[in-house]
């Protein structure tokens, strides 16, 4: 079965700490692997795609990294700012689920001054 | 501004009724879709869409019906209405569909629909 597990369910860290969000997935092959960003009451906005062969990918101060041997990614926060302060969403589309996006849980994740 | 704008934001109505939410994209996307985030906030794929041909049915009761009159506009409608219909609803669209290709969704600010 496809699934996709994010833990910490939630964290809280201090404004301008770095933090890392970890996301497991249980099938390979995947088509890409990608993580979102939802503010409250927001609808998800895309933060990094990952393909199957890609090890890591940045988009300002989130660095995403992708292990295909341990089927894990994780989503690296450097130098938090308050305004992280949101769900972070892993999605995983797998090459047997067609177009299906899969989505993880989330991590709500809390920065304080 | 472009976007995927959904309307109404907010939908308190009684068991039984029927309701539509619309949702609009500007981006010229090809493909469109509805989601359902539930109270554990996970987000689950309901219809997609693709130049307004149905490509994804998930196993949605026969009381949600979408409507896609062109491939900027994709609509849900909802007849009889229950409790566990109460949930956050979500439009999204993407260039190609997820399969063909690395094309971010982009998503709508969500419908929060309340039955009482």
């Amino acid at each position: 079965k496809n699934q996709v597990e994010q833990s910490p369910q939630s964290l809280i860290i201090l404004e301008g700490k770095n933090c890392t969000l970890q996301c497991n997935y249980t099938v390979s092959p995947f088509s890409n692997l990608r993580w979102y960003k939802q503010d409250t009451g927001r609808g998800p906005v895309s933060l990094t795609i990952m393909t199957f062969s890609e090890n890591t990918k940045s988009n300002g101060r989130y660095t995403a990294t992708l292990d295909a041997d341990t089927k894990q990614s994780s989503l690296h926060i450097t130098a938090s700012q308050l305004s992280d302060s949101a769900s972070y969403i892993c999605v995983v589309i797998f090459n047997n689920a067609g177009n299906m996006l899969t989505f993880g849980g989330g991590t709500r994740l809390m920065v304080k001054p | 501004d472009t976007a995927v704008s959904q309307t109404p934001k907010y939908l308190v109505t009684q068991m039984g009724n029927d309701k539509s939410i619309k949702c609009e994209q500007n981006l010229g996307h090809d493909t469109m879709y509805w989601y359902k985030q539930d109270s554990k906030k996970f987000l689950k794929i309901m219809f997609s869409y693709n130049n307004k041909e149905l490509i994804i049915n998930e196993t949605v009761p026969n009381r949600f019906s979408p409507k896609s009159p062109d491939k900027a506009h994709l609509n849900l409608h909802i007849n009889s209405l229950e409790l566990g219909d109460s949930a956050v609803y979500f439009c999204a669209s993407s260039q190609r569909p997820p399969g063909q290709g690395a094309s971010p969704l982009h998503f709508g600010n969500g419908t929060r629909l309340t039955v009482t």
